[in-house]
């Protein structure tokens, strides 16, 4: 069990640009998570995939954000025309669906993105 | 919005003195889960409570989950250098086990060698 994995680690770019983030959850889960945390606060949920099928989307998250999990393994995360207020940590984390263990979800390690 | 107030904040103690950290919200929820996060890294699991007035220990950690399943405690005991992080308590919504996490802001603690 190798973990979630993100990429990149770390994103810099300039505002206007469009970034691209990946998440591979664990091999097993098909419950899919995105986050995003800024400097002081607790994650916020984004987004939310079971299998290909995203099930809900916070208000955070506005046109400028889109979120794909083509085949219900790995997802991405895009946004487009960054703005200086997107610089963050952008998480993302998976889950199972059997019994208990379907309550936890395992993070990785995140992207930071600095948008200068 | 974040449903979750943590207390306290901040906490920097000694080597070897013990601590309460707590997790208090109006809302109930169907599971809690603590995390602990490095600086630069995504949070990682600690425990998950479900049920009400639930005990669970982890080595020197106790955690603790209401009766009414809407706050809980972290009690670490003789802390050590190591357990310094940023401590986060996270509920899932009652009604729903398979959605979306409400974190608390974390208290960050230090401990001092």
């Amino acid at each position: 069990d190798t973990g979630v994995s993100q990429d990149p680690r770390h994103k810099i770019t300039k505002r206007g640009q469009n970034v691209t983030f990946r998440c591979d959850p664990i091999s097993e889960h098909n419950r899919l998570y995105w986050y995003r945390q800024t400097l002081g606060q607790g994650p916020e949920f984004l987004t939310y995939f079971q299998n290909e099928a995203q099930l809900e989307k916070s208000r955070l998250l506005s046109d400028r954000f889109s979120a794909e999990r083509p085949k219900g393994s790995f997802s991405t995360l895009e946004i487009q025309r960054t703005e200086q207020g997107d610089s963050a940590m952008y998480l993302c984390a998976s889950a199972g669906t059997s019994g208990r263990n379907s309550y936890e979800q395992y993070f990785g390690p995140g992207t930071r993105l600095t948008v200068t | 919005t974040q449903l979750l107030e943590q207390s306290p904040q901040f906490l920097s103690i000694q080597e070897g003195e013990n601590l309460t950290v707590y997790c208090n919200s109006s809302s109930v929820f169907s599971s809690l889960q603590w995390y602990r996060q490095e600086p630069g890294e995504g949070p990682v699991l600690l425990v998950t409570v479900v049920t009400g007035g639930e005990v669970k220990k982890l080595k020197r950690l106790t955690f603790q989950f209401g009766d009414a399943r809407k706050d809980s405690s972290l009690h670490i005991t003789a802390a050590q250098p190591g357990d310094t992080g940023l401590y986060l308590c996270a509920g899932a919504d009652r009604g729903s086990t398979l959605g979306r996490l409400y974190f608390g802001r974390g208290t960050q603690l230090t401990v001092w060698p």
